[in-house]
Parts: C-alpha cells; structure tokens; sequence
C-alpha cells in the first residue's frame, strides 16, 4: 500500500517558485516526512525532511499541514538543473529501516525557460 | 566527503558472462543498500547490510544474484549468469544506521546483449 501521493507531472517556469505537493492522510505520529530528488543519469539525492514543523535548508523548505496529512516542498527559485524525479516517503525513524520502504513513482517536474 | 563511489559505471556484457558490480560506501556508514532502477519497475531495494551482515535479501530477483560486503569498506553484487532482462541501473546507497538519511552512488548502468 501506498503510503503517499503525489503527481506524475508538473512544470515550472526558470525563476519562479516550484511547489511539490505530497498527500500522506495516513502518517502516523512517529512518521517523519522525507523528499530525495533524482536529476537525470544520477543516483536519489537527499533533500530535506521533518516531522511536524516547517523546516528550510539551502535547497528547498518544506511546509507540512497542521494536521500531518499533506506537505508541499518548496524550491524557491527553480533552475533548469532542478529538473528531477522528486519522491516524497515517510517513514519511522526509530523503527523503520531504509530496506522496509518504497521509494513510489515520484513527480516529474520539468524547469522550462 | 566524496559520497558514495560505485564502479564501473558503464558495463556492456553479452548473455551469459558474469558482472561484478562494486560499492565502495560513505566512510563510517554501516548501512549498506544496493537497489535496481528500470522504467518499468522503478528504483527497487534488492538486498541491505548492516555492519556487514546482509539482513534482508528478498528482493534478489533469483539465485543468479550474490552479494557480498567483506568489509564495512567494500562492497559487491555479482549477476551470475547475466541475462538481457538484468539490464538496469544498479545503485548502491550506504547510512550512518539504516534509519538515517540515506547517500546514493551515481549508479552503474548494466546492458545485457
């Protein structure tokens, strides 16, 4: 079963804000929320992550509802190099090992100039 | 740091050879993963260790799959014999324990002719 979902698609305009969204109605309240990206030709590459409170790094910020049910990463100035593959997963930090999850389809989004 | 270094990264092979594939992880990390990527079936966990240990192996597709890690250092997935539909892009990803942020390699991409 899915734990999350996200769109197959979507583009961005270079420069503008790239907003991801990611639906997880049913995290629970160890589950922390993950986002890699895959650029093309190149291994998953790790973002960003939390459990409750908004969190931002040099790369993007990551805005999770009150409720837990939902997150949007957010790229605040999307480049043509952002364009990638970008999976949302939740997992248990203090139960669930990498091996046990599914990384899913993710989005693909495309940066045009 | 210089990440998670997987090699060959290209490997052309005809049917019936034997491939090795080879993993050197993330200095410290005693996580190994090793996953497999095709359109079809997207990114799939095939096999982790722990401290060297394999601890789970069920997503090695069938016997022609080995994989070994003598050392927290090195790693290898050997395909034995190779066969077109093993053609992919192999993955190796390391973590300081199996529930921190996970580092991939760039990945090898395998042709099976």
């Amino acid at each position: 079963d899915a734990k999350t979902t996200q769109p197959t698609s979507m583009d961005c305009a270079e420069g503008r804000a790239a907003n991801l969204p990611c639906n997880h109605s049913t995290i629970s309240g160890n589950e922390y929320v993950y986002w890699y990206r895959q650029i093309h030709s190149q291994g998953p590459q790790y973002i960003i992550h939390g459990l409750k409170n908004n969190e931002t790094n040099e790369m993007a910020s990551l805005i999770i509802t009150e409720d837990r049910k939902s997150s949007t990463l957010i790229l605040p100035h999307a480049t043509l190099r952002d364009t990638a593959v970008y999976y949302c997963i939740v997992r248990d930090m203090t139960t669930d090992s990498w091996g046990k999850l599914q990384f899913g389809a993710g989005t693909q989004v495309v940066v045009t100039p | 740091d210089a990440g998670v270094i997987q090699s060959p990264r290209h490997e052309v092979t005809e049917m019936g050879q034997e491939v090795t594939l080879r993993c050197k992880p993330i200095s410290g990390h005693n996580s190994l993963f090793w996953y497999r990527q095709t359109m079809m079936r997207g990114l799939e966990l095939l096999i982790y260790f722990n401290n060297n240990v394999p601890i789970d192996d069920s997503g090695m597709p069938e016997d022609r799959f080995s994989a070994k890690m003598p050392n927290a250092s090195f790693s290898t997935l050997k395909i034995q014999p190779s066969e077109p539909r093993d053609s992919a892009v192999y993955f190796c990803a390391s973590s300081l324990f199996d529930r921190s942020s996970l580092h991939f390699g760039n990945g090898t991409r395998l042709t099976v002719t």
